[in-house]
């Protein structure tokens, strides 16, 4: 089975900090995603890399950065916290192409 | 750009019935792929069902089926004798070209022992 973890399930930040959520996937995966998760909403994407090194923008980039230093672990990044990032964020991963995308438990971030 | 558009914010059905949960889209490609997928309260999303739009067949995963009409552009999830383990937010996906999935805001489906 595709085991795909999340570095942690809750956090609590204060504005400005820097945050860092971890992905890590254990299927050798080429692609891997992050999405925002608001009720109401669905899920958007925020930025997504088909290779090490390599990204892309997503729907909603704004505010986020992201490194994939190494195949098996994708890292989203929030320069300088904001109360509006407070969602729960989701990672996932894909084989190639158009291949089914397997999600993590997701990362139920708080910024106070 | 592609949207997807989930118009039952919340559905409810009797354990044993059968429910049906509505997706439409819309794309200009002929080539893309949909998505079912399950996210049961505080746990983790699972794909339910998958459908390629080359294929005329409609997909089914024992309870579950899809009524997939391509030139309506319409992707409905069917649960039969719906079970209390069923009770989750839905979601319908398309994935086109290559980049992330777009989702619809999902269903709140409740099952009613």
């Amino acid at each position: 089975d595709v085991k795909v973890t999340q570095s942690s399930r809750y956090l609590v930040k204060r504005t400005g900090e820097k945050v860092f959520l971890e992905c890590v996937q254990d299927m050798d995966h080429e692609n891997m995603f992050w999405y925002r998760q608001d009720p109401g909403l669905g899920l958007r994407l925020i930025y997504f890399s088909y290779d090490v090194k390599m990204k892309e923008k997503g729907d909603i980039p704004e505010g986020y950065s992201v490194s994939r230093e190494k195949k098996e672990r994708f890292s989203l990044i929030l320069e300088s916290a904001s109360t509006n990032q407070t969602s729960m964020y989701l990672c996932a991963s894909q084989r190639e192409g158009r291949e089914t995308q397997y999600f993590g438990p997701g990362t139920r971030l708080l910024v106070l | 750009a592609q949207t997807v558009t989930q118009s039952q914010p919340e559905m409810s059905v009797q354990e044993a019935e059968t429910v049906t949960l509505s997706c439409t889209y819309d794309t200009s490609e002929s080539d893309y792929y949909l998505f079912w997928y399950k996210q049961p309260p505080s746990r983790q999303m699972i794909l339910v069902i998958r459908q390629e739009a080359y294929k005329q067949q409609n997909a089914t995963e024992n309870r579950f089926s899809v009524n997939f009409q391509k030139a309506a552009k319409s992707f409905s999830l069917k649960i039969s004798d719906s079970q209390l383990g069923d009770a989750a937010m839905y979601f319908c996906a398309y994935l086109g070209g290559a980049d992330g999935l777009t989702f619809g805001k999902g269903t709140h489906l409740i099952i009613q022992p």
